[in-house]
């Protein structure tokens, strides 16, 4: 069965401290893994894709697939780093499905 | 810039009404899919549609069916709708290969009383 597993409904960081947001997932094809984020009231965005390799807003994520997990990290939280954050995992093209999320809220 | 489009940001219906939920991309995506968020549930799967009149259930499809007759339109129908049909929708499009990114809506915030 396909599934994302975010394990953190809720994360509480200090402004300044590192932050990882944890995500796993089960998929027996190759999988293609996202993070997405919405702030207070926007629309969900992309944050990244494991395929770009890159770094937004100095967040960055990298793909284990030997522990099926493909964790957020952020080395020095800020407070408008506040906000709603989903892993993702689309399937072959078609199908995307998103963990249960993780609210983040950095703290002055 | 991609836009999807959903036809209203809030809705209040009645329980027992027929509902119907609009969404419009303009990016000439393939697939399409509706999204219901819950605070602790996250983003849960309706439906979703990889082509014009194709369609497949997603998670949680009781209560609920779609209509996509045109690329660009996908429609969320609540047949009879109930107070526990009360939510967020979201509805996203993207491309079926290459570059599979999500492109949401902004949500229509539905609430059956």
């Amino acid at each position: 069965a396909q599934r994302v597993t975010q394990p953190e409904k809720l994360l509480s960081v200090f402004k300044g401290a590192p932050v990882e947001l944890k995500c796993n997932y089960s998929y027996s094809g190759s999988p293609e893994l996202f993070w997405y984020v919405q702030y207070s009231r926007q629309r969900l965005q992309l944050l990244l894709r494991h395929i770009s390799r890159e770094s937004i807003k100095g967040f960055t994520a990298d793909l284990n697939k030997g522990e099926t997990s493909f964790h957020l990290k952020k080395p020095f939280a800020q407070e408008e780093d506040s906000a709603m954050y989903y892993c993702a995992l689309s399937t072959g093209g078609f199908k995307t499905i998103f963990g249960a999320g993780t609210r983040l809220f950095v703290k002055a | 810039d991609v836009k999807v489009t959903q036809s209203s940001r809030y809705l209040v219906k009645r329980t027992g009404e027929k509902v119907f939920l609009e969404c419009v991309q303009d990016m000439d995506h393939e697939n399409m899919f509706w999204y219901r968020q819950d605070p602790g549930l996250g983003l849960r799967l309706i439906y979703f549609s990889y082509d014009v009149k194709m369609k497949e259930k997603g998670d949680i499809p009781e209560g609920y069916s779609v209509s996509r007759e045109k690329k660009e339109r996908f429609s969320l129908i609540l047949e009879s709708a109930s107070t526990n049909q009360t939510s967020m929708y979201l509805c996203a499009s993207s491309y079926r290969g290459g570059n599979t990114e999500a492109f949401f809506g902004q949500g229509t915030r539905l609430t059956v009383v």
